[in-house]
This record gives C-alpha cells, sequence and structure tokens, in this order.
C-alpha cells in the first residue's frame, strides 16, 4: 500500500526557533497533501491543503505566515513553523490521497511531535 | 454548521462486540470515513461509505444510513489491541473532510 513518511518524527526547539517538518510519498505521486494539527485529546484539525506547483490553501484562521508550506515536488511537502512559541507545541500530521481496493482514502504519515520550550 | 458527534469513550470486554456510532450534519456528503488512532499515533484506514449499507470488511463492519446522517462501526471478536480511539470522518460538498472528536475505545480482559 502507499506509504507516507514524515521527518522528523519529533522535535524539542526553544521558543522563536523556526522548525521544518517533512512529509513524502514513498512509493506514489501526490499533487495534493494535507497539514493537520491535533492537540491532546483533540479531533484532528485540517490547516492547509498543498499544492504541487502552486500556493498552499489555509483554512480560517491559520496564519500562513507562521506556517509556510512548500510542495516543491510530486513527493515532497514542507511545513516550516516560524518563530514557534510554546503554545504551537502540537502533534503535526501529513496525509496524501490515495486509493484503499475500490476507496480513495488519506494516507497518513506517523506524525511529528514538536514541543517548544 | 457542520458537525460529527461521537461518544467521548466506551468500554468493551475482550472477545465481545462493540458498536460506535456517529451522526453527522454536513454541507454535502461526498463519503464517510473510519479511522483508528493508537494513542501518539497517526490514524489509519479503516472503512469507507459512500452509499447506504453495510460495508463488511473481517472483524471490522460499517455501516451508513444517508437519510439519517448516522454511521456506525461494529467491531467484532475483540481484541486487547482494539483499544485505540476511532474516528468518524465526514466529506463535504467541497471534498473537505470534517472530522468528530474521535471515540476512545478501552477494552477490558
Amino acid at each position: 500500500g502507499a506509504v507516507v513518511s514524515q521527518h522528523p518524527s519529533w522535535v524539542i526547539c526553544k521558543s522563536g526557533t523556526s522548525v521544518k517538518i517533512e512529509c513524502r510519498s514513498l512509493d506514489f505521486q501526490a499533487t495534493t497533501m494535507f497539514w493537520y494539527r491535533q492537540f491532546p485529546k483533540q479531533s484532528l484539525m485540517l490547516m492547509a491543503t498543498s499544492n504541487e506547483g502552486s500556493k498552499a490553501t489555509y483554512e480560517q484562521g491559520v496564519e500562513k505566515d507562521k506556517f509556510l508550506i512548500n510542495h516543491a515536488s510530486l513527493t515532497l511537502s514542507t511545513l516550516t513553523v516560524t518563530s514557534a512559541h510554546p503554545e504551537d507545541s502540537s502533534f503535526y500530521i501529513c496525509s496524501a490521497p490515495g486509493l484503499a481496493g475500490d476507496s480513495d482514502t488519506q494516507y497518513f504519515g506517523p506524525g511529528t511531535r514538536l514541543t517548544v520550550l | 454548521g457542520q458537525n460529527i458527534d461521537q461518544p467521548t469513550e466506551m468500554t468493551a470486554t475482550e472477545g465481545a462486540i462493540v458498536q460506535i456510532n456517529c451522526t453527522y450534519q454536513t454541507s454535502g456528503f461526498n463519503g464517510l470515513f473510519w479511522y483508528q488512532q493508537h494513542a501518539g499515533e497517526a490514524p489509519t484506514f479503516l472503512s469507507y461509505n459512500v452509499l447506504d449499507g453495510l460495508e463488511e470488511k473481517g472483524r471490522f463492519s460499517s455501516f451508513l444510513s444517508r437519510s439519517k446522517g448516522y454511521s456506525y462501526l461494529l467491531l467484532k471478536e475483540l481484541q486487547m489491541k482494539d483499544s485505540a480511539s476511532y474516528l468518524c470522518a465526514v466529506r463535504d460538498s467541497n471534498y473537505q473532510l470534517i472530522w468528530g472528536a474521535g471515540t476512545k475505545l478501552i477494552i477490558k480482559p
């Protein structure tokens, strides 16, 4: 089946620094990827839709200047959290659409746990 | 507004059957998904329903009634490894996924 990888799996950084998270589709091409954030015991929240070769589409309330998304190729999307603060600490997950049998679905990366001190 | 409701937590016994319900109110409907999420991990796909009826996949089955805005996930022959959160998600008319908060399932021996 399709595999999506994320790197790093966890990161701890100081407040004010920037953190880059990579999302790769390993054996398929993804013109679209999705970035989610999940706070403890809460639902997945879609942050933005990453589009290869064009600008990302951000959800309402998500600061595009703070969460920079680059979809440089058909297998790689990156999310950069700029000037991170403790309130940005969360579990960040990317996904790419694909097929599971006859059903279209999303394949999720393993997630990146960000802790901002 | 768009809304997906599922119970916060359920407890069941190993070897038993459990049904997790999901009701939704969304702007349009283009399919309903169930995902399993173990603590600290990303969700994994379980099932997809777009037409009314029951879809069976081994120990897991998912049911959909579009007229009632209702779905359930049925887990049979429960195993300890089934302890996880189960997320219901609906794809709306804009093909966006709207997520429920998830149901934490606790399996007891």
